[in-house]
């Protein structure tokens, strides 16, 4: 069984710029969850798409936003990149919303804004 | 408000130690979940264990075990037996509904090393 993948691994912005992240979670998994990793806030939720539907958010400015399409992949924008934006996303799939089910972690986007 | 604290920012072991690591953790609902993530330094997060606050019987899995106690607001976790694959950085984290969400708090994380 395929794992999480997220796409791309490494991406390189500039202030002000918009980016789109992907990730591709286990087949059957309707599930995803988007977490950002910097070294000063550490891990923090972002939101979850379940079948579609964004069913849970964490406390983040407008600017990020997500989707999830039929197939349950999922993408997350961030629009007008801070410096601040520079992190590690994570998301991680689920056969279950709100993390009753046991969830799977993709190896992550490194994003650098400069 | 919800909040988890690891108080354990390092921790050193010599392989085949047991070391416990601990989580504290803050919340007014009375339904919620505690997790336990572990990071390796390959950065890819894994999941461990979740545990419901209406179940607090402990759990093992091997050599890891789990001690849930809501008296003191504690989730710890404990390695048996500390192997060197076990290095890593452990998180522990609370999800509670709030405003119609389930919210997640992430703790600051606990950098375990073990010493072969």
């Amino acid at each position: 069984k395929a794992g999480v993948t997220q796409t791309p691994r490494y991406l390189i912005k500039t202030r002000g710029q918009q980016v789109t992240l992907s990730c591709s979670p286990i087949s059957g998994h309707r599930s995803v969850s988007w977490y950002q990793q910097t070294p000063g806030q550490g891990l923090q939720f972002l939101f979850e798409y379940f079948s579609e539907t964004q069913r849970n958010k964490g406390n983040f400015p407008g600017r990020f936003s997500g989707r999830q399409f039929s197939n349950s992949r999922s993408e997350m924008n961030v629009s007008t990149l801070e410096l601040g934006d520079s992190a590690l996303y994570l998301c991680a799939s689920s056969l279950l919303p709100d993390r009753l089910g046991e969830q799977y972690f993709g190896p992550g986007t490194r994003l650098t804004v400069t | 408000a919800q909040k988890v604290t690891q108080a354990q920012t390092e921790i050193s072991v010599v392989e085949k130690e047991d070391v416990t690591l601990d989580c504290v953790y803050e919340t007014r609902d009375t339904t919620y979940y505690l997790f336990w993530y572990k990071q390796p330094p390959s950065g890819e997060l894994v999941f461990l264990i979740r545990r419901n606050s209406f179940d607090e019987q402990n759990e093992i899995s091997g050599r890891y075990s789990w001690n849930f106690q809501k008296s003191t607001s504690s989730f710890n976790f404990t390695i048996t037996a500390s192997q060197v694959v076990d290095s890593a950085v452990y998180f522990c984290a609370l999800s509670a509904s709030s405003g119609g969400y389930q919210k997640v708090t992430f703790g600051t994380g606990t950098k375990l090393q073990v010493i072969p």
